[in-house]
């Protein structure tokens, strides 16, 4: 079955440092990828996506994701964490013959000033 | 930037009461889903629809739960006879199609009580 892995339950970086978040995915074929940002008591905003073709992604607030397909990844980067970064992170996958998105558990980003 | 509208965003039912919850998508989008997110848990998928018709439903979304899309703009989500279980973030979605993404509202929460 397919399935999301996030393997940090929460990080906590200082403000200023670089940041990276794990997404490890199951499935068969290339998945639809996508990283979500929801703040506390929000919804869920798209940071950025994954379909094909160039494999270092840019999104929205200076993220960016690397899906290396032969580690099954999909990790976010972010080179300089703002304290407004401070929120929960989710990786999702869409698998192609099926309209719905898997989620993983989601990593909890704390930043100190 | 088009929006993904849910009201109310915060409500409070008795166990056994129906509730709907109500969701504007974005206007120019053919599918639609609900997603539901228990409090410190995995965000779920619960149902898709498109064209006037659940596209797709998980196990959580029995007999209790349906969805429709009575006048070409709401998409409504009803419990039927809630239970303390079903409190929870629920999250309207809406897209143009697998590979434009997903707009996610801001979420409904449900208290059962």
């Amino acid at each position: 079955a397919q399935s999301v892995t996030q393997p940090d339950i929460h990080i906590t970086v200082s403000e200023g440092a670089s940041l990276e978040l794990r997404c490890n995915y199951s499935y068969g074929a290339t998945p639809y990828l996508f990283w979500y940002v929801q703040s506390p008591g929000q919804g869920l905003q798209l940071l950025l996506k994954y379909f094909s073709g160039d494999t270092l992604v840019q999104g929205i607030k200076g993220f960016e994701a690397e899906f290396k397909r032969s580690q099954s990844s999909f990790n976010l980067r972010k080179p300089s964490v703002h304290w407004s970064d401070a929120a929960e992170y989710f990786c999702a996958v869409g698998p192609y013959n099926t309209d719905k998105l898997i989620f993983g558990t989601g990593t909890r980003l704390q930043v100190f000033p | 930037e088009p929006e993904v509208t849910q009201t109310p965003s915060h409500q409070v039912t008795q166990m056994g009461q129906e509730v709907i919850l109500r969701c504007v998508p974005i206007s120019n989008h053919l599918y639609f889903y609900w997603y539901r997110q228990i409090l410190g848990q995995k965000v779920e998928f619960l149902v898709s629809f498109y064209n006037n018709e659940i596209s797709e439903k998980s196990e959580i979304f029995d007999d209790q739960f349906s969805v429709e899309r009575p006048d070409g703009s709401n998409f409504t989500l009803k419990i039927r006879s809630t239970k303390l279980e079903d409190s929870a973030m629920y999250f309207c979605a809406s897209s143009a199609g697998s590979n434009y993404g997903y707009t996610f509202g801001s979420g409904t929460r449900l208290t059962v009580v």
